[in-house]
């Protein structure tokens, strides 16, 4: 069974430069995740979908970010513009909504904001 | 709001040494508790979950961890760590009350000499 896949691994852009991160959940999970992981630091949630609503967005910086899973399985992370503390790893996870709250997750984004 | 402390941020122990990582919560209510993992390069992943019953749980490759309701407490142990257990250790609430919304500690960083 394929794990939740997010693309791209990797991504350097400079400040003032939009960005946009996919991921796509394992099969039959309808909970979605984005997660923020600064360097030395344990995952932040950024906002989590049921199906194709944000049920919890509250610590989505929405000047700048926004988050879409429009036929609620994949889901898009943008940043516009981008700034030199995004440098991050975004994580994408995924877990079945009525199950043990068990996450899975994928390998995660890295972005460099030179 | 949950919290979730990690105590130790680094980690150094020879192979076949125990090892104890403490792990401790603020939420009051009912909660599922998580350990996660992180091997280098790789994506973070369940080592072990508490849901209810025996307050000692065990996980994969030889991990285990005990709730202690009475001191909000969830601590990962191993009795002899392999140079391959190096990886960064999360701990990880959710409230029961709070949806699918999983709370993360900082991290331990784990470094198994051989």
């Amino acid at each position: 069974e394929a794990g939740v896949v997010q693309s791209p691994r990797y991504k350097i852009i400079e400040k003032k430069q939009p960005v946009a991160f996919w991921c796509n959940p394992i099969s039959g999970h309808n909970t979605l995740y984005w997660y923020l992981q600064n360097l030395g630091q344990g995952p932040e949630l950024l906002i989590r979908y049921e199906n194709e609503e944000a049920v919890d967005d509250s610590q989505l910086p929405k000047d700048r970010f926004s988050a879409e899973r429009l036929k609620g399985v994949d889901s898009t992370l943008k940043i516009q513009p981008a700034e030199l503390g995004d440098s991050a790893v975004y994580l994408c996870a995924s877990s079945f909504s009525q199950g043990t709250g068990e996450l899975f997750f994928g390998e995660g984004s890295r972005l460099t904001v030179l | 709001a949950q919290s979730v402390s990690q105590h130790n941020h680094h980690v150094i122990l020879s192979e076949a040494a125990s090892l104890e990582l403490g792990c401790n919560y603020s939420y009051g209510g009912t909660v599922n508790l998580f350990w996660y993992v992180q091997y280098p390069g790789q994506h973070l992943q369940l080592l072990l979950k508490y849901f209810s019953g025996d307050p000692l749980v065990k996980g994969i490759k030889g991990f285990e961890a005990e709730f202690i309701k009475s001191k909000f407490s969830f601590n990962l142990r191993k009795p002899s760590v392999q140079w391959s257990d190096t990886a960064e250790y999360f701990c990880a609430v959710k409230n029961r009350g709070g949806g699918n919304k999983l709370t993360f500690g900082t991290g331990t960083q784990l470094k198994v000499e051989l």
